[in-house]
């Protein structure tokens, strides 16, 4: 099946700094990337669609300004958490789809620790 | 938007029982339902997926049912093993591929 690779896997930061995660798809074209955000024992929540070559699409409630992502080819996305805070402190996702109307593909997820 | 609701929160078991997940939908133009097993500190792993004109799907140990009228779907694990311990999602969407919205997670524990 289709490769999605996230990087970092986990990363510690000092409060104020910004930290940036990678979404690849490995093997495939991903015009579109989810990224998600999971608190501990809670539901994945997502948080902005990403597409290729164009503005990510936000949730409600998710700051655009503080959530920087950026889709610049068909197989990377990142998503740059920018003056982190310890409230920011939670397990990142990304998944992708190979095409509309077929299944997504998860990363494997950074765990962000803000100290 | 939509809303997807998720009972038991937690669920256990006797090896060999079966367990019963619940959920429910708010958009009805919801048409995929996937189901995921997320093991601590892991992407979510698909299970087992339902699109709307299909009322139930098997797959060995693992079924899930669709009501669409009541607008909920279940997911059934027979003969559960202890490897089947695990937080599950339900989820929802508008088509395979498109953003997922999803239930609160059940945490499943079989005991041996």
């Amino acid at each position: 099946g289709a490769v999605v690779s996230q990087h970092p896997s986990w990363v510690i930061c000092k409060s104020g700094t910004s930290v940036k995660i990678e979404c690849r798809s490995l093997d495939f074209q991903a015009t579109t990337m989810f990224w998600y955000r999971q608190f501990p024992k809670q539901s994945l929540m997502l948080m902005a669609t990403s597409n290729e070559g164009s503005k990510a699409t936000y949730e409600q409630g998710v700051e655009k300004d503080k959530f920087l992502i950026n889709h610049a080819s068909l197989t990377l996305s990142t998503l740059t958490v920018t003056s982190a805070h310890p409230e920011d402190s939670s397990f990142y996702i990304c998944s992708a789809r190979v095409r509309l109307d077929e299944k997504l593909f998860f990363g494997s997820g950074t765990q962000l620790s803000v100290l | 938007g939509e809303n997807v609701e998720q009972h038991p929160s937690t669920l256990s078991v006797q090896e060999g029982d079966s367990a019963v997940i619940k959920c429910t939908y708010s958009d009805s133009a919801s048409n995929y339902f996937p189901w995921y097993k997320q093991e601590l500190g892991k992407r979510p792993q698909l299970i087992i997926d339902i699109r709307s004109n299909v009322g139930e799907k098997k797959d060995q140990r693992i079924a899930v049912t669709l009501n669409k009228t009541a607008k909920h779907f279940s997911l059934h694990i027979t003969e559960t093993q202890p490897e089947d311990s695990a937080v599950y999602f339900c989820a929802a969407s508008r088509a395979a591929g498109n953003k997922l919205t999803f239930g609160g997670g059940t945490r499943v524990l079989v005991k041996p």
